[in-house]
């Protein structure tokens, strides 16, 4: 079945960088983009950027270009999300979620979400 | 950058009808996504582009869009849809991004 099956969760300190994995099944990972959403704790969604499985290429929400890094490997169908600098208010529940042309570009498989906590 | 307003909260009893509400500018000619999250999940998409369903969600869940307004309606409530509700769109404006609204508790009494 199509899934994506994220990373464990991660504790790290102000100003460190983290990097989540996401690794696609169940369908053509090239065939379509993925996008990483995070949520912090009691609030709402936070579109973070999208990443094009195929070429590699990425768009960013401007509130995280600098920090944010988005990429792929197509050998394992894991695509990568690193943020760097972290803060406290960086202390979220990271998504990724596939985007399914096919219904005009929803978000339609979401991975289990990983937990990163900033703290010191 | 394109804003989506939600209630934060609304309440409906049992087999009742829900309608959550997402403001926006001129919404109607953008398509609108929608998600329901229980707590301690991930979202899961229950209506796209407006109205339409992904396969596997119930025909209870229905959406519309209009001028400045898109509508989830959820009909004969059933205790198991208490979840908070997002929309979303893709914002074609200079920022080029995805947008999603605050988000919706849906309380069943």
């Amino acid at each position: 079945q199509v899934q994506l099956v994220q990373s464990g969760a991660e504790v790290k300190k102000p100003g460190a960088s983290v990097k989540v994995s996401c690794k696609a099944s169940g369908y053509t990972f090239t065939s379509y983009y993925m996008h990483w959403v995070r949520q912090a704790p009691g609030q709402g969604l936070e579109w973070m950027g999208i990443i094009n499985p195929s070429g590699g290429s990425t768009s960013y929400a401007q509130k995280f270009q600098g920090r944010v890094t988005m990429t792929r490997d197509t050998s394992t169908s894991t695509v990568y999300m690193e943020l760097s600098s972290l803060r406290s208010e960086d202390t979220a529940v990271y998504y990724c979620a596939r985007r399914n042309s096919q219904l005009e570009a929803a978000f339609d498989i979401w991975g289990q979400g990983t937990m990163v906590t900033v703290s010191s | 950058s394109y804003v989506l307003t939600q209630p934060p909260s609304v309440s409906v009893a049992p087999g009742q009808t829900a309608r959550i509400t997402c403001g926006g500018n001129n919404i109607g000619s953008k398509s609108v996504h929608w998600y329901q999250q229980k707590p301690g999940q991930a979202p899961v998409l229950v209506v796209y582009d407006d109205s339409d369903r992904p396969s596997g969600i119930p025909e209870r869940f229905s959406g519309s869009n209009s001028g400045n307004t898109a509508t989830l309606t959820i009909s004969r409530v059933e205790a198991g849809d208490e979840a908070d509700y997002y929309c979303q769109v893709w914002d074609s404006s200079s920022d080029h991004q995805e947008v999603f609204g605050g988000g919706t508790k849906l309380t069943v009494l």
